[in-house]
């Protein structure tokens, strides 16, 4: 079955624990990307990969690390969290950058709660 | 920058119609449209692309007017099962989507 799959899917915590949360996919897809959500905000863009080694910032980046050594892992790193980083996390990836017909595939999501 | 949903949020009895509108301060390529019930992921319902063209999906459909840099959603004869938060994702030409703050549609039978 074609997915996105992430992990942990609920995470409580406690500030400057490191964590990662991981996402990996099974459909060959190159670009990979994390939103986060957060109520009245929609969905907003933490970090994008154009494929293997490649990443970039997206909106929100700042205290977030994100790593591609695969095309199928995209793993969300949060060295030092803080209480400002509870949020809903989501994986999202698609054969190529979101332009013309190309439709995101999201995973399930990660509830992250940073006391 | 962030597109602009409107209305935030709307009550339906099943069987009505609604409209949601999506508009960006920045040219488009294209509009992406997602659902999402509470606690689910989005799930993908259609794209737009330029061209001014209205795409279908059974009883939900939308338009794109790129010279205005809107989109609506039109979901007509309403069900049950249409509840849920629906996101624009607009494509403005930097390798990403970014999407309106959803509106919340709540249909009652």
């Amino acid at each position: 079955e074609a997915q996105v799959t992430q992990n942990p899917r609920y995470l409580i915590t406690v500030t400057g624990k490191k964590l990662t949360v991981t996402c990996s996919q099974n459909m060959n897809h190159e670009y990979m990307s994390w939103y986060r959500q957060d109520p009245g905000l929609g969905l907003r863009q933490i970090y994008y990969s154009m494929n293997v080694e490649v990443t970039d910032k997206g909106d929100v980046p700042e205290g977030y690390k994100v790593s591609r050594k695969e095309k199928r892992n995209f793993p969300l790193i949060l060295e030092s969290p803080s209480p400002n980083q509870t949020s809903l996390y989501f994986c999202a990836s698609s054969f190529y950058p979101p332009q013309g017909n190309q439709p995101q595939h999201f995973g399930d999501g990660t509830r992250l709660s940073i006391l | 920058q962030q597109p602009v949903q409107s209305p935030q949020a709307v009550i339906l009895r099943e069987g009505e119609d609604a409209v949601i509108n999506c508009s960006s301060s920045k040219a488009l390529y294209s509009v992406h449209w997602y659902r999402q019930k509470h606690g689910e992921a989005p799930v993908f319902l259609m794209i737009l692309l330029k061209g001014g063209e209205q795409k279908g999906h059974e009883k939900i459909s939308a338009s794109f007017n790129e010279k205005k840099q809107q989109s609506s959603l039109y979901l007509t004869a309403s069900q049950l099962s249409y509840s849920g938060t629906y996101f624009c994702g607009t494509d403005q030409g930097a390798q990403k989507l970014v999407f309106g703050q959803g509106t919340r549609l709540t249909i009652n039978p």
